[in-house]
């Protein structure tokens, strides 16, 4: 399957620890990446490859994998951070896929 | 820093072909993967293509009857055509570099233009 699997809405505490996570069978072959897009913007990365961030990114940002999932992690979230997070990676007929799209709520 | 900046036909009729072009100013144009992706209103991200230095291109299955991508590396921009256009493809299109590391399994899209608006309709 190329498919990439998010739940499409999670709420977080503000200052609280959230995971957000994907799923999908190309996650076991190629490392996932993590964007994040704010209303009427363009995607930002914030996570790429094994646990990387791009330059900018505050470090509250983490990611981590196990088998077919991988999962980004808001440590203290803010309310900056609430936005929509999209997963992607290659899948294994080397096309490029993203997930669905997570929404973050922070209360 | 690099930037992309892309423009073309923000309002179409079915049937015609969507035409958009990005260009890369601030860096290097070779040693990239050039891609295209569309968000249609409301729902999430789909990645339309990529192009490379070469001029070798990967489009999503779901397209690639209707994609045409290109790149003039004099120029350092990358161009979409989509024919036959619906409304399903009116979207917010994004152009984005990606950095293709196949030997190490990374791929990842590190500069995305602002997107622009395209809208089929009679």
């Amino acid at each position: 399957s190329s498919e990439l699997t998010q739940d499409p809405a999670v709420s977080v505490a503000l200052g609280q620890t959230v995971r957000i996570t994907c799923q999908g069978d190309s996650l076991r072959s190629y490392y996932a990446n993590w964007y994040q897009q704010k209303p009427g913007q363009a995607p930002v990365l914030v996570i790429y490859g094994k646990n990387n961030r791009p330059s900018g990114i505050p470090d509250r940002f983490s990611a981590s994998s196990s088998e077919n999932t991988v999962s980004l992690t808001i440590t203290g979230a803010q309310a900056e951070d609430e936005a929509d997070y999209y997963c992607n990676s290659r899948d294994n007929s080397g096309n490029v896929v993203f997930g669905g799209g997570t929404k973050l709520i922070v209360l | 820093q690099v930037q992309l900046q892309q423009w073309g036909a923000g309002l179409l009729k079915p049937s015609e072909t969507l035409s958009l072009t990005c260009a890369v100013y601030g860096g290097s144009f070779s040693g990239y993967s050039w891609s295209w992706i569309r968000q249609p209103p409301g729902k999430g991200l789909e990645w339309i293509g990529e192009i490379n230095y070469g001029g070798s291109t990967n489009y999503n299955p779901s397209l690639k009857s209707r994609v045409t991508m290109s790149i003039d590396t004099s120029q350092n921009q990358f161009s979409l055509k989509l024919a036959s256009v619906t409304a399903a493809d009116t979207a917010v299109y994004y152009c984005a570099r990606a950095i293709d590391d196949y030997s190490n399994y990374y791929y990842y899209m590190d500069v995305w233009g602002k997107g622009t608006t395209v809208t089929v309709s009679s």
